[in-house]
């Protein structure tokens, strides 16, 4: 079992919907969880955080996080075609972030 | 602020030889990671210095090292380069690792001939 999975993509919405990413992860030392994207030949960029059970809204990016189920999702609203790129979900074991595969969105207009 | 500079950005080495890897980090930042990254492997860890530490490490051979000096500006040092090696390396950095995120840099893009 990898120590972080995301759903896997690719996956296709139409501008204007909701995008929903998916990340489970294995151990349960990790406090903080990060989402990054990661836009074609360029380096991953940190767009969440999450650190308690609950939700999170930044914006058009929502996070939630359910420690119990070892469980964190992205919720990206009025999607748009500048969304399209690989998501990463980073769970934080102290200063050592285990990266899942990614999961590649893409919007189209 | 700047963010992370690491260089360089690209580097060409042969079989056999050894590389060194610069990252600064983002002013006032003490928590340093080095990562590889592969389209077979996606984003591994290799290491995280911490005040000159070394906090956390990886599942890399030996060969992969690394160090950060007293300004908080790391290095990392592979030896005995193989073709496996050829990879993008990226250095990312903290104010301490645990209570914000990481920014990364642009990182180098390492090709092992």
């Amino acid at each position: 079992q990898k120590e972080v999975e995301q759903n896997s993509g690719p996956l296709s919405v139409p501008e204007g919907a909701i995008a929903s990413l998916n990340c489970t992860y294995s151990d349960r030392v990790s406090q903080s969880f990060f989402w990054y994207r990661q836009y074609s030949g360029k380096s991953p960029e940190l767009i969440m955080s999450i650190y308690s059970n609950g939700d999170k809204e930044d914006g058009r990016f929502t996070a939630q996080l359910n420690k119990a189920s070892q469980y964190v999702s992205l919720l990206i609203r009025d999607s748009q075609p500048s969304d399209s790129a690989t998501y990463l979900c980073a769970p934080n074991q102290g200063g050592k972030l285990i990266f899942g595969q990614g999961t590649e969105l893409s919007v189209k207009p | 602020k700047a963010g992370v500079t690491q260089t360089p950005r690209y580097l060409i080495k042969t079989r056999g030889q050894q590389v060194t890897l610069s990252c600064s980090p983002i002013s006032g930042h003490r928590s340093v990671s080095w990562y590889q990254q592969t389209p077979g492997q996606g984003l591994q860890f290799l290491f995280e210095y911490f005040s000159e530490t070394q906090r956390n490490k990886g599942n890399f051979p030996g060969r992969f090292s690394g160090r950060q000096f007293s300004n908080s500006r790391s290095e990392m040092n592979v030896s005995t380069l193989e073709l496996g090696d050829s990879a993008l390396y990226l250095c990312a950095s903290s104010w301490d690792g645990t209570s914000d995120g990481y920014t990364f840099g642009s990182g180098t893009r390492l090709t092992v001939v």
